[in-house]
């Protein structure tokens, strides 16, 4: 099946750092989305892309929607410790299912 | 509020048994789905319904069972366990396959 790539798989970062992580598909998407997973939960939704070009902020999270439809980007500034967890992404063409990346998991040193 | 219930929360199962992972939502979605989740290949699709009575298959259907006879409740049936099917398993619920999910806190299953 379709699947999404996410880069980088795992980063170790300090306390106060910028983070940029990215997503990547062989096809074009309408959607993408970022979610967050903290140990022992579920996935939950930081934010919704639905246009190219599209960047959108929540807080300290910015997200872009590649203007080639194949990529996206999530940038945290300021790290905290409680952003420590898997981001992933998910991608989805209309008419079709979400498709998942594999996660990039993030650990913040103090 | 409750959002997307799922039970139980741990299961060991031996090979050859069968269960049922019990999902629930009451936030009156239309669309709901279960994913399996394993190590280094994120979320990916079973089953998945866009309304009670109706359901699709995913990309990884075998060895699973849904059905959907309420708005509410879409449980996920393993019908002989095999230690593939090791895995989180996680449900989720939106208002239509065009928005974005809510995913319950998952399902951990240890098939032995």
């Amino acid at each position: 099946g379709q699947q999404l790539n996410q880069s980088p798989q795992s980063m170790f970062i300090q306390e106060g750092e910028d983070v940029s992580m990215n997503c990547t598909s062989s096809s074009i998407f309408n959607t993408w989305l970022w979610y967050k997973q903290d140990p022992g939960e579920g996935p939950v939704l930081l934010i919704a892309l639905y246009k190219a070009g599209e960047l959108t902020s929540n807080g300290r999270l910015t997200a872009q929607f590649g203007i080639t439809r194949k990529d996206s980007f999530l940038n945290i500034s300021a790290s905290i410790p409680s952003d420590v967890g898997i981001y992933f992404c998910a991608g989805r063409l209309y008419g079709q299912n979400f498709v998942f990346g594999p996660g990039t998991r993030l650990s913040v040193l103090p | 509020n409750a959002g997307v219930t799922q039970t139980p929360k741990f299961q060991v199962l031996k090979t050859g048994q069968s269960m049922t992972l019990q999902c629930a939502q009451d936030m009156n979605h239309e669309y709901m789905s279960w994913y399996r989740q394993d190590p280094g290949m994120g979320l990916r699709l079973i089953h998945y319904s866009v309304g009670a009575g109706i359901t699709d298959q995913g990309e990884v259907p075998n060895g699973y069972n849904v059905s959907r006879s309420t708005t509410e409740d879409f449980p996920l049936r393993l019908l002989s366990a095999a230690p593939s099917q090791t895995s989180v398993y996680f449900c989720a619920s939106s208002y239509s396959s065009r928005d974005r999910e809510h995913f319950g806190d998952g399902t951990r299953l240890s098939i032995l």
